[in-house]
């Protein structure tokens, strides 16, 4: 149980076009999903905290304009990085809990790779 | 201020050696959650171990075994008779319960082992 995914797996697209990345829990319904960006080589960067039916919450530095999340139901949340471009290249993962204590577990999504040309 | 330092950003070890991974964090919580994930090649997280402030005890689970001293603010990860499998990013992460968030993680920013045959 408690699987997590995200589609697509690798997007490349080309820049100033916006990309849409899907997180959903498969077997579990989600209170609350998270988004991280990994550069390589480097940590998870949490980028914003949602919770299912309100507004997200972003980090400091993250733009909340330039990564649109939308967590629609319990077990979908979206990531749209809009106008991309090269310097949003990176790995995006995602993952949702069961819960909204601290102690609830995250289960992580496989990620998804993007490239911006 | 919440932190989690993983001083060795790399280790290169044989098959079989012993190794240990350091993790040292920082909070003010009285009651907080420490994480260790495995990131392999494929970039999906693989969670191995949860461990809250209040239980000390040191645990082991096959080849893997942790110690968390509160004294020294540390939970360290070691892996007896080390496999090429083993190979990954690991993660150190802390969750503060005063967040409740569902589980904010920060987390330190890895180290990547290398076991060679």
């Amino acid at each position: 149980g408690a699987v997590v995914s995200q589609h697509p797996s690798r997007v490349i697209c080309k820049s100033g076009t916006s990309v849409k990345i899907e997180c959903r829990s498969l077997d579990f319904q989600a209170t609350t999903m998270f988004w991280y960006r990994q550069f390589p080589k480097q940590s998870l960067m949490l980028m914003a905290t949602s919770n299912e039916g309100s507004k997200a919450t972003y980090e400091q530095g993250v733009e909340k304009d330039k990564f649109l999340i939308n967590h629609a139901s319990l077990t979908l949340s979206t990531l749209t990085v809009t106008s991309a471009h090269p310097e949003d290249s990176s790995f995006y993962i995602c993952s949702a809990s069961k819960g909204i204590l601290s102690y609830n577990e995250q289960f992580f999504g496989p990620g998804t790779r993007l490239t911006v040309l | 201020a919440q932190k989690v330092t993983q001083a060795q950003t790399e280790i290169s070890v044989v098959e079989k050696e012993d190794v240990t991974l350091d993790c040292v964090y920082e909070t003010r919580d009285t009651t907080y959650y420490l994480f260790w994930y495995k990131q392999p090649p494929s970039g999906e997280l693989v969670f191995l171990i949860r461990r809250n402030s209040f239980d000390e005890q040191n645990e082991i689970s096959g080849r893997y075994s942790w110690n968390f001293q509160k004294s020294t603010s540390s939970f360290n990860f070691t892996i007896t008779a080390s496999q090429v499998v083993d190979s990954a990013v690991y993660f150190c992460a802390l969750s503060e319960a005063s967040r409740n968030q569902g589980g904010k993680l920060i987390f330190g920013q890895g180290t990547e082992l290398s076991v060679k045959p």
